[in-house]
């Protein structure tokens, strides 16, 4: 079985702040992870995901995530918040199904 | 088109209601997915269709609840008898592939408010 935890359903960070959204994850087999954003009444963008490879994973908006397989963490990171990052942000797992588990999603607030 | 339409954007339904609600993957996109997102939580998976063929409905919640794609494109997911419990967001997915790594197109849902 799959299933994501994200620890702090709200975050706040000021403005050119580091940016650190956790996550955790639990599954059987080697999983697939992703990151997607969520703006009001919008739907799912994808921000990043790992698949294979390279641990390290760059996204947009300047956004990377690290795969840490011993500590099944896919934790979101991003150097210096701007304003425009206020949003939900949602892990992600996918493994062996084609259905995706989700976190209940992290609030993200950027404080001038 | 250039992304995953839905439609409508916001439905208001009264308690008993029948509904209906559409998606339209982006072009050529195989695998299609319908997700169920309550207030503040993440959304959860409904159903998968591959082309024309429903491959997984497990995540549907009652037999209320039924999704179609007949020609493989275009795809609605109808509610019958609606209920306040069915008050949420439904997001629709589409992949170029169901196999392996790929993230999937959200559309940006239909707001489905049961009074």
């Amino acid at each position: 079985a799959q299933s994501v935890t994200q620890l702090g359903s709200h975050v706040s960070v000021s403005e050119g702040a580091l940016v650190l959204l956790r996550c955790n994850y639990s599954s059987s087999v080697p999983p697939y992870l992703f990151w997607y954003v969520q703006y009001p009444n919008q739907g799912l963008q994808l921000l990043l995901k790992y698949t294979t490879g390279a641990t390290l994973v760059k996204g947009i908006n300047g956004f990377e995530a690290e795969f840490k397989k011993s500590e099944t963490s896919f934790h979101l990171t991003k150097p210096s918040a701007h304003m425009s990052d206020a949003a939900e942000y949602f892990c992600a797992v996918r493994s062996q199904g084609n259905q995706f588990y989700f976190g209940t999603g992290t609030s993200l607030t950027v404080i001038p | 088109g250039a992304g995953v339409s839905q439609s409508p954007r916001y439905k208001v339904a009264k308690r008993g209601q029948d509904v209906a609600l559409r998606c339209d993957p982006i072009s050529g996109h195989v695998s299609l997915f319908w997700y169920q997102q309550a207030l503040g939580q993440g959304p959860e998976f409904l159903t998968y269709f591959q082309n024309e063929a429903q491959l997984d409905k497990s995540g549907l919640p009652s037999d209320r609840f039924f999704a179609e794609r007949p020609e493989g494109s275009v795809s609605t997911l109808k509610i019958q008898r609606t209920q306040q419990e069915d008050s949420a967001v439904y997001l629709c997915a589409s992949s170029f592939s169901g196999q392996g790594a790929y993230g999937y197109t959200f559309g940006s849902g239909t707001r489905l408010t049961v009074v």
